[in-house]
């Protein structure tokens, strides 16, 4: 079955810590892979994503996931996180095919202290 | 270009109302993506159109639910009669072609069945 699991349902980080947000996916084909964030009473928005090449990604707002096939993951990374990082995050799985849904994780809620 | 719109923001309504959730995708967009997203059960994907057709509908959860697609700017979903637990946020989400994976998502519609 196609899956995606987020170990973490929430995360506290110190402002100015590193952040690893954890996926774990399940796909048939060859996966392609996102990340997306959705703040409080917003839609969700693309962080990065995954198709090819480079098992490291870089996205927007400083963020980076790298892609390991031999354990099916793909990791959420920051290296010193912004009060403003506070949200919930989603990994999702999809296939490279125009008009195909992606399955989401069930989120991490990450909140900042500082 | 103005995002995905979807209304209401808000709907309240008691049990065994019809309820009728609106979406207006990005456009140039040929697919569009209904998801629910509770706190138990995460995003889930109910129905997704090409092209104005219905391709998945597999997670629809009940007959009382429906979505159209009549053109390539409007959808509806549409519950009926609404239950209680229909309660959650229902996001639209539209994709373009040439295909690059990225869902751009509406705020999304939260409703609140009494």
């Amino acid at each position: 079955a196609q899956s995606v699991t987020q170990p973490d349902i929430h995360i506290t980080v110190s402002e100015g810590a590193s952040l690893e947000l954890r996926c774990n996916y399940s796909y048939g084909a060859t996966p392609y892979l996102f990340w997306y964030v959705q703040s409080p009473g917003q839609g969700l928005q693309l962080l990065l994503k995954y198709f090819s090449g480079d098992t490291l990604v870089q996205g927007i707002k400083g963020f980076e996931a790298e892609f390991k096939r031999s354990q099916s993951s793909f990791n959420l990374r920051k290296p010193s996180v912004h009060w403003s990082d506070a949200a919930e995050y989603f990994c999702a799985v999809g296939a490279k095919q125009a008009g195909t849904a992606l399955i989401f994780g069930k989120g991490t809620t990450l909140s900042v202290s500082s | 270009d103005a995002g995905v719109i979807q209304s209401p923001r808000h709907e309240v309504t008691e049990m065994g109302q019809e309820v009728t959730l609106r979406c207006k995708p990005i456009s140039g967009h040929n697919s569009l993506f209904w998801y629910r997203q509770t706190m138990m059960r995460g995003l889930e994907l109910l129905i997704y159109f090409n092209n104005n057709v219905p391709i998945d509908d597999s997670g629809m959860p009940e007959d009382r639910f429906s979505a159209k697609m009549p053109n390539a700017s409007f959808s509806t979903l549409k519950i009926q009669p609404s239950e209680p637990r229909d309660s959650a946020v229902y996001f639209c989400a539209s994709q373009r072609a040439p295909w690059t994976g990225e869902l751009f998502f509406g705020e999304g519609s939260r409703l609140t069945v009494l």
